[in-house]
């Protein structure tokens, strides 16, 4: 069974662009989640999307984005990009999202914004 | 307030040592408990996690955790390390809201391994 699959694996960007995400969860898995991961920061939740509808939302500026698609891939988009969004972001994936069940996470993209 | 703390940013440790994580949380409703560890250049994997029943949990590679209620803990142990175990652990806390679930994670904690 393949893993969560995360692209692209880097990306470099400048102030003031944005930049799309991609997750493509493992097969069956419903809920897909984000996080924001940086140097002493730790992990961040952003959002968690299931069956295409925003379930969960962290505490983000309106900058930060997703959505689902009807076969459970997810894309998240940041407009706008700040220096400080600097940051690996990954995604995880779970059969139904529930606070009880195993994350599976993919390697991460990522982001650095110059 | 909601919390997890890793109070250890870092923890080295001489191969086939003891070793402890520490993690603890604040909460006034009921928690589920992970422990989920990084890789370097790989996402997180689980480690173990506390849903209910016995508090001493065992998970892979060794590693358990003892869930202590009265002291809002869940530190994470192995009797004796490897190289390999070189990683950044992350506890992660579900607060169970009336409503709505909040998972919180740590800050991780780095385990240097050292021959």
């Amino acid at each position: 069974k393949a893993g969560v699959t995360q692209t692209p694996r880097y990306l470099i960007k400048t102030r003031g662009q944005q930049v799309t995400l991609s997750c493509s969860p493992i097969s069956g898995h419903r809920s897909v989640s984000w996080y924001q991961q940086t140097p002493g920061q730790g992990l961040q939740f952003l959002f968690e999307y299931f069956s295409e509808t925003q379930r969960n939302k962290g505490n983000f500026p309106g900058r930060f984005s997703g959505r689902q698609f009807s076969n459970s891939r997810s894309e998240m988009n940041v407009s706008t990009l700040e220096l400080g969004d600097s940051a690996l972001y990954l995604c995880a994936s779970s059969i139904t999202g529930l606070a009880n069940e195993k994350l599976f996470f993919g390697s991460g993209t990522q982001l650095s914004v110059l | 307030a909601q919390s997890v703390t890793q109070l250890d940013s870092q923890v080295p440790v001489f191969e086939e040592a003891p070793v402890e994580l520490r993690c603890n949380y604040s909460s006034s409703v009921s928690v589920y408990l992970f422990w989920y560890v990084q890789y370097p250049n790989q996402g997180l994997q689980l480690l173990l996690k506390y849903l209910s029943g016995s508090t001493l949990v065992k998970g892979i590679n060794g590693f358990e955790a003892e869930f202590n209620k009265s002291q809002t803990s869940f530190h994470l142990r192995k009797p004796s390390v490897h190289i390999s175990d070189t990683a950044e652990y992350f506890c992660a806390v579900a607060f169970m809201n009336t409503g709505f679930q909040k998972l919180v994670f740590g800050t991780g904690t780095r385990l240097l391994v050292s021959p």
